[in-house]
């Protein structure tokens, strides 16, 4: 079993549609944790940050539950630009980070 | 640019021979990371650098990987006697603090191919 886990999908949806993807992580050591998004052939780039309150920056919505161990992320109105891998990331302080395998989403008109 | 910057960009080795991949962080950044990630997988962790000390090398995958920083900035990845297997890209980050609280900037990514 993977340290941190991801539905690999496809997610296929229209545009303006909004889609939730999770992730579960088993390293109760972790302290931070990351979505970042990865175009194809291109390096992967910060999304945002997760907080445990809850985040949210515009249409990005993102959830920690540390005693799930779970993380959410949710895009409303999706855009064709959305189209991508986003990868969840969880960081021990010792500075180890471990990525999901990521979930693909294909946005289309 | 200020990013992080990696070379070559694409590198195609023999399999036996010796590679080194280069990792220019973003001026300033005490910590940098090293990846490796195989198609349809997120990166793997390989190793992890603060300043010029390897705190962690638990990824590497065997001891033919090795990676130095000797001055605290620049960094090399070196994969010797090279086998198939080592085709990935091997993705370069930084950050400007120490230990796992910061997101990291990636750079390019060097793409190995080994025949």
């Amino acid at each position: 079993r993977k340290e941190v886990e991801q539905d690999p999908g496809p997610f296929n949806v229209p545009e303006g549609a909004t889609v939730a993807f999770n992730c579960t992580y088993s390293n109760s050591a972790s302290q931070s944790f990351f979505w970042y998004r990865q175009d194809c052939r291109k390096e992967p780039k910060l999304l945002m940050s997760v907080y445990s309150s809850g985040n949210e920056d515009g249409r990005f919505t993102a959830q920690l539950n540390r005693a799930s161990q779970y993380i959410s992320l949710l895009i409303r109105d999706s855009k064709l630009s959305d189209s991508a891998t986003y990868l969840c990331v969880v960081n021990t302080n010792a500075g180890k980070s471990t990525f999901g395998d990521g979930t693909t989403l294909t946005v289309k008109p | 640019g200020a990013g992080v910057s990696q070379s070559p960009r694409y590198k195609v080795a023999k399999r036996g021979q010796d590679v080194a991949l280069r990792c220019d962080p973003i001026s300033g950044h005490v910590s940098l990371f090293w990846y490796q990630q195989a198609l349809g997988q997120g990166p793997e962790f390989l190793t992890y650098f603060q300043n010029e000390a390897q705190l962690d090398k638990s990824g590497l995958p065997s001891d033919r990987f090795f990676a130095e920083r000797p001055e605290g900035s620049v960094s090399t990845l070196k994969i010797q006697r090279t086998q198939q297997e080592d085709s990935a890209v091997y993705l370069c980050a930084s950050s400007s603090q120490v230990g796992g609280g910061q997101p990291q900037h990636f750079g390019d990514g060097t793409r190995l191919s080994i025949l």
